[in-house]
């Protein structure tokens, strides 16, 4: 069955640097885009942008452009979310999602289990 | 862009039904037969229960259900049971690869 598992929790300074990962299994990587999502503590769902993992070409919304990079390796079928310049508030959970076959454009069927950043000195 | 606006909070007893709107613009709800609705149990992560404005991906309740007139799309939960506390998002299309979050739902079964 189709699995998105991220990677697990991270504490880190202000300035510092974060890199998720958003390992897949159970479909061809390359057939769907993985859009990236980000709730802060109490707040509601944002979406980032998305990577079209075939071509590699990332998709940056307003707010989530410049200290923000999404890549992959198809090699693995992972795809990456890194944050340079961490600000306190980058502090959130972010979740990538495989968007859903067959339809319009969505935000996910499947769902990793989202990595809480905490950005603190 | 601006979020889709959404009710902060709606409620309901066991078995009656509730809606909840999303109102957008033309530039998203209103312009494409693109709308999303996602729910989120707390601590958990989002699921889809509908997308392309009223179809179901499988193994979703039919007590599910979606519409869109104009510039507002509706999700209708039937049947109210207590699982279905939790939030709710509407996401639509807003152009060239682009999706557009509403601000979420609060759904508190009484």
């Amino acid at each position: 069955q189709v699995q998105l598992v991220q990677s697990g929790s991270e504490l880190k300074k202000p300035g510092a640097s974060v890199k998720v990962s958003c390992k897949t299994s159970g479909y061809t990587f390359t057939n769907y885009f993985i859009n990236w999502v980000r709730q802060a503590p109490g707040q509601g769902l944002e979406w980032m942008g998305n990577i079209n993992t075939k071509t590699g070409t990332p998709k940056y919304v307003q707010g989530f452009t410049g200290r923000f990079v999404f890549s992959r390796d198809t090699s693995v079928s992972t795809a990456y979310l890194q944050i340079d310049s961490l600000k306190t508030d980058d502090t959130a959970v972010y979740y990538c999602a495989k968007e859903a076959p067959g339809a319009g454009p969505n935000p996910g069927d499947s769902w990793g289990q989202g990595t809480l950043v905490t950005v603190s000195s | 862009q601006s979020a889709l606006t959404q009710p902060a909070s709606v409620s309901g007893s066991p078995g009656q039904s509730i809606t909840i709107s999303c109102t957008g613009t033309r530039s998203d709800v209103g312009g494409y037969n693109y709308v999303c609705w996602c729910q989120q149990h707390p601590g958990k992560a989002p699921k889809l229960i509908i997308y392309d404005v009223s179809k179901r991906p499988s193994g979703v309740s039919n007590r599910f259900s979606g519409s869109k007139s104009g510039n507002t799309a509706s999700l209708t939960i039937s049947g109210l049971q207590a699982d279905d506390e939790g939030d709710y998002y509407c996401i639509s299309y807003a152009g060239p690869n682009t999706l557009i979050f509403g601000g979420g739902t609060k759904l508190t079964v009484l």
